[in-house]
């Protein structure tokens, strides 16, 4: 089955600056990565999401990329603020699949 | 605003004891998918639903474990008896099946077994 490694599992940036955060998956059929960021207390909510058939997608400060052939995406969070700060996880779902598998999750922390 | 609610928000219970967790999914998915998140194993699914059949529990221990769909706006995890390796944040997340990937999350139910 699918499996999906996530990098790092702490970061830590200083407000205004870039955060990078990376996946891997393992099964070359996956056709969909969402990103998912989850405040204290809160169930993951999506913020970005991309399929197989684009290398990049943007929306405003974010982005994600995806290497299909290298079999990685990656989440790129521009001039951060403080309310970046979270946990957030990658997840790639199956061709034909319903369920997602998700990444181990990396706590962004804005320093101000 | 549309969104899955879970109920309750916390839960304290004893070892050995029934608990039951609730979800009400987004009107109108038809997709419900029911998660276990702790440190060490991160974000696990248990279980999901389409159509209220179960189509995959392979994530959920099957002894103690139990997870159904009474109705559309009902999805329920139950777990009989309890063992303090229970104790985690619980998801339900709902959505709108193959033609729509998206996955919305309730707020959870943070169970604790002593």
């Amino acid at each position: 089955g699918e499996n999906v490694e996530q990098h790092p599992s702490t970061l830590s940036v200083q407000e205004g600056d870039s955060a990078v955060i990376k996946c891997t998956y393992s099964d070359s059929a996956s056709n969909y990565f969402p990103w998912y960021k989850q405040e204290l207390g809160k169930g993951p909510q999506l913020i970005i999401d991309i399929r197989s058939n684009v290398g990049e997608k943007k929306d405003q400060r974010i982005a994600v990329t995806l290497n299909k052939t290298a079999k990685h995406f990656s989440l790129h969070i521009t001039e951060t603020q403080p309310e970046d700060s979270a946990v957030y996880f990658c997840a790639a779902r199956g061709q034909g699949a319903q369920k997602l598998v998700f990444g181990q999750g990396t706590r962004l922390t804005i320093n101000p | 605003d549309a969104r899955v609610t879970q109920t309750p928000r916390h839960k304290v219970t004893e070892m050995g004891q029934e608990v039951t967790m609730r979800c009400q999914p987004i009107l109108g998915h038809n997709t419900v998918f029911w998660y276990r998140q702790t440190m060490m194993q991160g974000l696990e699914l248990l279980a999901y639903f389409r159509n209220r059949a179960p189509l995959d529990d392979s994530g959920m221990p099957k002894d103690r474990f139990s997870a159904e769909m009474p109705d559309a706006t009902l999805a329920t995890l139950k777990i009989q008896p309890s063992e303090p390796r229970d104790s985690a944040v619980y998801f339900c997340a709902s959505g709108l099946g193959l033609a729509e990937n998206i996955q919305y999350f309730g707020a959870g139910t943070r169970l604790s077994v002593l």
